[in-house]
Order: structure tokens, then C-alpha cells, then sequence
């Protein structure tokens, strides 16, 4: 079982809507990112978190906004959204540094549908 | 950051031994080698990781060419629930936030 908890793990939302996606951990790990995956392709990395503040953003569209409101939690607020961004969003987490491990611990993902 | 290339797709038997490779010629000396696993419908999961050393776990092996330049991951004995995507990932020690950029990664497909 992941330890990693996405809510929700469907949404269908229409192009005028204003939605979350939400993520959690009990880890205590202090690094979290949001991945997006489009159909047969590999994840792709979307934001990054290190101690609740942003660390990285690859240059994703306004429309995304991220929250990490405190350390085990991760939101993906959602607004004004197109068709071509429907996908699988995961969220993972790990331990701050990675000169000790590598490990990603990644959710189930929330299947979106813009339509 | 540097690359890796990975066969589109392999097949294997049920029970037996697969060897996965990864061809990471432009890798710098602080990279490590990671490979992830997607099962369908689920999240990537971790599979195994390494710098320079051979690396075994309970999942896996992971073997790694002198030159740093390819490895391979083993599965001693595949079962139907290896049957997913993995990905062979680089990440350099210094990564802010340990991200990983995921290739194109190998469909294993496993047959009874």
C-alpha cells in the first residue's frame, strides 16, 4: 500500500471550474513534488517543495497553482483548465537531500478530465 | 542533465530471469543510476538505486559497467506482477529536492 494518499482519484471538471487535487504524507518527509503523466508517456515534473516552499516550478501554465499548506500536505489548486491538460497528476514525497537515498514515494494519482 | 536510452520494449517467461539495460553514456561522476517501475494504473514505484557498486535488494539486482556508461537491472525470476514499465534515471547527488526526469522507460510484458 502507497504512503503516500491522493484525493480525489477521479475528477471530471469543466473548462470554467475551479478545483483541487490534494496530497498527503506521514512520513515526515520534507521534499514533495507534483508529477504529471499524459497517456503511455512518463511522468513529467510539474513543481517541486523542499521544507513547504517552492523550490522548483518547470515552467508550468498559471492555471496550476501549488499549496503546501505544511509538511504532509500538498494541494494542486486547479482553474480555467483545457482539454490537452487532462492526465494523471501524482504527487510523491521523499526525505530532504538525496546523497543518502534516492527514494521517491509516490501516490496513486487523481485521474483528471477537462472537458 | 544527462540521458538515458532504454529499449522500447522487452518480453520475458514467466519464472524466469530478465535483464533490463540502460545505456547512460553522458553520465557525470555524481550521478547515481535509478530505476523506478510503473505497474498499470498505479504510481512509479522504486525499485532500486546505485552509484558505482553492483546493488542487490529484495527486488532486484542492479549491475553497473565499469565505465559507469550502462547498467542492467535483474529480475532473478519474473513473475506476472513485474509486468510493467521501468524507468532508468539519473539524478546527480547535489539535485535540489532529489527530483528525478523520467525517460522513456521499457514495457516488460511477462507470459505464462
Amino acid at each position: 500500500d502507497t504512503e503516500v494518499t491522493q484525493t480525489p482519484k477521479h475528477l471530471v471538471m469543466g473548462m470554467t471550474n475551479k478545483k483541487s487535487l490534494k496530497c498527503e504524507q506521514h512520513m515526515g518527509h520534507r521534499a514533495m513534488y507534483w508529477y504529471k503523466q499524459k497517456a503511455k508517456k512518463p511522468p513529467e515534473l510539474m513543481f517541486v517543495y523542499s521544507y513547504e516552499k517552492l523550490s522548483i516550478n518547470e515552467s508550468v501554465p498559471s492555471r496550476f497553482s501549488p499549496e503546501c499548506p505544511n509538511s504532509s500536505l500538498l494541494n494542486l489548486h486547479l482553474h480555467a483548465l483545457q482539454p490537452e491538460d487532462s492526465a494523471l497528476y501524482l504527487c510523491a514525497s521523499s526525505q530532504r537531500g538525496i546523497r543518502k537515498t534516492g527514494e521517491l514515494f509516490f501516490g496513486e494519482g487523481s485521474r483528471l478530465t477537462v472537458l | 542533465d544527462a540521458k538515458t536510452t532504454q529499449p522500447n520494449s522487452m518480453e520475458s517467461n514467466e519464472e524466469e530471469p530478465v535483464h533490463l539495460p540502460c545505456n547512460h553514456s553522458t553520465i557525470s561522476g555524481t550521478d547515481y543510476i535509478h530505476w523506478y517501475r510503473q505497474l498499470p494504473s498505479q504510481g512509479p514505484e522504486y525499485v532500486i538505486h546505485g552509484l558505482t557498486s553492483n546493488v542487490n535488494n529484495r527486488m532486484a539486482s542492479l549491475a553497473i559497467a565499469e565505465d559507469r556508461k550502462s547498467s542492467t537491472l535483474i529480475l532473478h525470476r519474473a513473475t506476472l506482477r513485474d509486468a510493467a514499465v521501468y524507468y532508468c534515471i539519473l539524478s546527480p547527488y547535489n539535485n535540489a529536492g532529489n527530483m528525478l526526469t523520467f525517460g522513456g522507460g521499457t514495457r516488460l510484458m511477462v507470459k505464462p
